[in-house]
């Protein structure tokens, strides 16, 4: 059974430091493409960022462009988010969420198949 | 940046009648796109892929069409655990990988 368990989260000040991880079981996680996808309160889905399985590959949202740089520990099935110069728009919860082994008709599976239950980032003074 | 758009924002139904919700890409997207749905409090749930295929799971009241920019998720006979708000996302060119800002369905 896939699990996807991130952690992390808290309050904190604009301009600080935050690191997000998420814990992988179930699921070959060092052969998986793993993504941050977060949702402002009330807000929609907003993806962030992705590595690919060596992190050779790494893409990011301009928002967070030189901010926010994605990492993963495939040795402890284990991907992070490291946010500096936090804002007040990066609050969010923040998923963890991967690229499955299902493929579509065109052969792509860029899509989220499973899912972290998300942790609060709040970004205020 | 491909741009989705989903319509409407908010439809409310009565139990056991049908919803279309509807979702447009700003350019081509193939049939590279999903869909989600997000129960209050919880996380996003793959529905549907490749525009049209259900994911493991999900049932069969739930059906997809569409390629190119125009795409609908219709659930037939809704259910009181179908509220939720769903989400497209197309997969077609990225990054970014981008979402639609959700259609929010109420049953009655």
């Amino acid at each position: 059974q896939v699990r996807l368990v991130e952690s992390g989260g808290g309050v904190i000040q604009p301009g600080r430091s935050l690191r997000l991880s998420c814990v992988a079981s179930g699921f070959s996680f060092g052969t998986s493409v793993m993504h941050w996808v977060r949702q402002a309160p009330g807000k929609g889905l907003e993806w962030v960022a992705a590595t690919s399985y060596d992190e050779t590959t790494k893409h990011y949202v301009d928002s967070v462009k030189g901010r926010f740089t994605i990492s993963r520990d495939n040795s402890k099935n284990t991907l992070f988010l490291q946010m500096n110069s936090l804002r007040a728009a990066d609050t969010a919860v923040y998923f963890c969420t991967r690229f499955g082994p299902k493929f579509d008709d065109l052969g792509h599976n860029y899509f989220f198949d499973q899912w972290g239950q998300g942790t609060l980032v709040v970004v205020s003074s | 940046e491909i741009v989705m758009t989903q319509s409407p924002a908010t439809l409310s139904v009565s139990p056991g009648a049908r919803a279309t919700l509807s979702c447009r890409a700003s350019h081509y997207v193939s049939r590279n796109l999903a869909w989600y749905q997000q129960r209050p409090g919880q996380a996003p749930r793959l529905l549907i892929y490749g525009a049209t295929t259900r994911a493991t799971g999900v049932p069969d009241r739930f059906s997809a069409s569409g390629s190119g920019t125009d795409f609908a998720l219709t659930i037939s006979s809704l259910q009181s655990e179908d509220s939720a708000i769903y989400y497209c996302q197309q997969y077609h060119d990225w990054p970014p990988l981008t979402f639609g800002g959700g259609t929010k369905v109420d049953i009655k």
